[in-house]
């Protein structure tokens, strides 16, 4: 099982749809992110959760919801969303997500288009 | 203000040549860069990574050059292949706050090798 899987890998939805986006990771790291990364903008952090709390919210819209049951996996909940929330996300984990030096390794993503 | 940059959006080199991918950062404070490969449709992949204690890593292809005083970084990938044909982002971490492990992203430069 490779590292960190994403579904799905392709979303279209309409603004008054609610869907889920899901993210596993198979590394026994304690950390996991959400990331949007838009056409020719750098990476941008949604969300980070270690030993399954939220330790960071990046000012992000409430029509988004993350969720993380368990260190392994993390949801991100996507309810009445615009045009503009159309991206690439992706979804990471690293070993421990408190300190330097730690590695983030990155799933495939999924790709949202809504309409 | 962009606190990571990569000044080219774009490199072409020929298969067997060096390709040099360049970074500049602004924040005195990172002590910890990565560079990551992606490919469309696909997630950032990890490659390699340099403490700031150290001003050379080398993996392989890939040697990762860190100049503190300048504030720059480098990525040397020889020789190159036409499978290096990917973005490549240059991110950072540290800092201070509790916020040390956050990566910040450049916007990536898109390297073409040509058989």
């Amino acid at each position: 099982e490779t590292g960190v899987t994403q579904t799905p890998r392709h979303l279209v939805m309409g603004m008054t749809n609610k869907k889920s986006l899901k993210c596993e990771q198979h590394l026994g790291h304690n950390a996991m992110y959400w990331y949007k990364q838009s056409a020719k903008k750098p990476l941008e952090l949604m969300f980070v959760y270690n030993f399954k709390e939220q330790t960071e919210n990046n000012s992000v819209p409430s029509r988004f919801s993350p969720e993380c049951p368990n260190s392994s996996h993390l949801f991100l909940h996507l309810h009445t969303l615009q045009p503009e929330d159309s991206a690439l996300y992706l979804c990471a984990s690293s070993q421990e997500g408190a300190s330097g030096g730690d590695t983030q390794y990155f799933g495939p993503g999924t790709r949202l288009t809504v309409l | 203000d962009q606190q990571v940059k990569q000044n080219s959006p774009s490199l072409s080199v020929q298969e067997g040549r060096i390709s040099i991918l360049n970074c500049d950062y602004t924040n005195s404070m990172f002590d910890y860069f990565l560079w990551y490969k992606k490919y469309p449709a696909e997630g950032p992949t990890f490659l390699i990574s340099i403490s700031s204690i150290k001003d050379k890593n080398e993996d392989g292809r890939f040697t990762v050059f860190l100049n503190k005083s300048a504030k720059h970084l480098s990525l040397h990938i020889v020789p190159s292949q036409p499978g290096d044909s990917a973005v490549y982002f240059c991110a950072a971490s540290g800092g201070s706050g509790g916020s040390n492990y956050k990566l910040t992203f450049g916007k990536g430069t898109l390297l073409t090798v040509n058989p």
